[in-house]
């Protein structure tokens, strides 16, 4: 099975800062690659799949990117909307599996 | 717009069974592959289960393979997880998810209910 290692567990950061999260995987995963923004108390939702392709409504600060097997989400500037807990997951083969998660606390 | 509700959650003794529902609105729910995903408390997301659109097919993790089987009712629009033997382990917040391609079950997922508490306890 593919393992997803998530870091870090957790950030804090600022209204304004660029914020960085990676999320590395034991096999290569083609690409198949999500990410979802969880809040407390509230269903995740999806932010990137394929690794980089935005879903519709996320707003432009969230980009993704990849490497070999090394996934990196991005957000350009953070916004007080933006914290929250963030997973990775790929879907290449079943079974699917999600990094640990990344919370993303206030400076 | 797509409405995802869990139903069924509550307190269960270890080795008791419990039934969940999901029901599904705002979609052609026949048309999509659906997933369980659970959530321990204080702790990550963990894929559980999926069943093809049409409800030939299914796969699971693991921790729950021989345990939990899930099914669905396409002319109710509702998915089930029919949870066996439980265990401690399995205390958690159990969400339906709609997978995100037609006719697929790609592991993508595209829509999240907000889940429904299962604690397993004596």
């Amino acid at each position: 099975d593919i393992q997803m290692t998530q870091s870090p567990s957790m950030l804090s950061a600022s209204v304004g800062d660029r914020v960085t999260i990676t999320c590395r995987a034991s096999q290569y995963v083609s690409g198949w690659l999500a990410w979802y923004q969880q809040k407390p108390g509230k269903a995740p939702k999806l932010l990137i799949y394929k690794g980089s392709v935005l879903e519709g409504g996320v707003p432009s600060r969230f980009s993704g990117s990849a490497s070999g097997t090394e996934f990196t989400l991005t957000i350009s500037s953070l916004q007080p909307d933006d914290y929250a807990t963030y997973y990775c997951q790929h879907y290449n083969v079943y079974p699917w599996a999600f990094g640990e998660g990344t919370k993303v606390e206030i400076k | 717009q797509v409405q995802l509700m869990e139903s069924g959650g509550g307190v269960v003794q270890p080795g008791r069974s419990l039934r969940l529902s999901c029901g599904a609105s705002g979609f052609i729910f026949s048309n999509y592959g659906m997933h369980w995903v659970r959530q321990a408390p204080g702790k990550g997301l963990e894929w559980v289960a999926v069943i093809s659109y049409d409800g030939t097919n299914e796969y699971y993790a693991d921790s729950v393979r021989g345990r939990f089987t899930i099914s669905r009712d396409n002319s109710k629009n509702t998915l089930y997880l029919q949870m066996n033997t439980l265990t401690v382990e399995d205390t958690a917040v159990y969400s339906c998810a709609k997978d995100y391609h037609f006719y697929g079950s790609s592991g993508l997922l595209q829509y999240w209910g907000q889940g429904t508490l299962v604690t397993v306890s004596s």
